[in-house]
């Protein structure tokens, strides 16, 4: 398994402003993933962080709007750019290694507000 | 394209007495399919995780689900609740070539004393 932490855990930011949130995996990861829990609703994938490489997004979500960052096997960040209130959401990293059917371990999530 | 169903949103049993989360799913692929829970301002943890080996599949907290093909279904069951067990229950199906997930809406589990 892999243990997934989340900085900050929580902000509360002014429209038009942009946050980055960091997801450190304490080993090293085959995929990182980052998704959005819009408050009462399930997860949607934003994109794929992909080592070395711009991310894969998603239907939806642009490079742009989320820029995303992954320097190596451990670490990646999500930036949520020019926010506005429909942005408030609890954005999620997740892990998991290759193989048949890998789980996702996932961290506890970034609560953001935007004013 | 895959997809999942869960068929409740909400569900409410009393203490003692069994749990039935119901997941229906749709998939080219032979599916791999998972069970997460999530507890209020907590993270994902996985319950149980479904991978063509056997059909019932046996996860934490005295959770386990069955994998029917025919009826392309993977229900969540729990013979007795716990008050500890009231959550958010999401059913997942992934992607076997992009390892993407692919969630159900989700069922919130409320557990009477």
């Amino acid at each position: 398994s892999a243990v997934i932490s989340q900085k900050p855990s929580r902000d509360i930011c002014q429209r038009g402003t942009s946050l980055t949130i960091q997801c450190q995996v304490d080993s090293q990861v085959t995929m990182m993933f980052w998704y959005r829990q819009q408050p009462g609703q399930s997860l949607t994938l934003i994109a794929t962080a992909n080592q070395g490489s711009e991310a894969t997004y998603e239907s939806g979500f642009v490079i742009d709007k989320f820029p995303i960052s992954r320097p190596n096997l451990t670490f990646s960040t999500l930036t949520v750019s020019n926010m506005s209130p429909e942005d408030s959401s609890i954005y999620l990293c997740s892990a998991a290694q290759g193989g048949l059917a890998p789980e996702q371990y996932f961290g506890p999530g970034t609560r953001l507000t935007v004013t | 394209a895959q997809s999942v169903t869960q068929l409740d949103s909400h569900v409410s049993v009393s203490e003692g007495t069994p749990v039935l989360l119901r997941c229906n799913y749709s998939s080219s692929y032979s599916p791999s399919l998972f069970w997460y829970v999530q507890h209020p301002n907590k993270g994902l943890q996985l319950l149980l995780k479904y991978t063509s080996a056997a059909t019932l599949v046996k996860g934490i907290n005295g959770f386990e689900a069955e994998f029917k093909k025919s009826e392309t279904s993977f229900h969540l069951t729990k013979p007795s609740a716990h008050m500890s067990d009231a959550a958010e229950y999401f059913c997942v199906v992934s992607d076997p070539g992009t390892y993407k997930y692919i969630f159900g809406t989700g069922t919130r589990l409320k557990v009477l004393a």
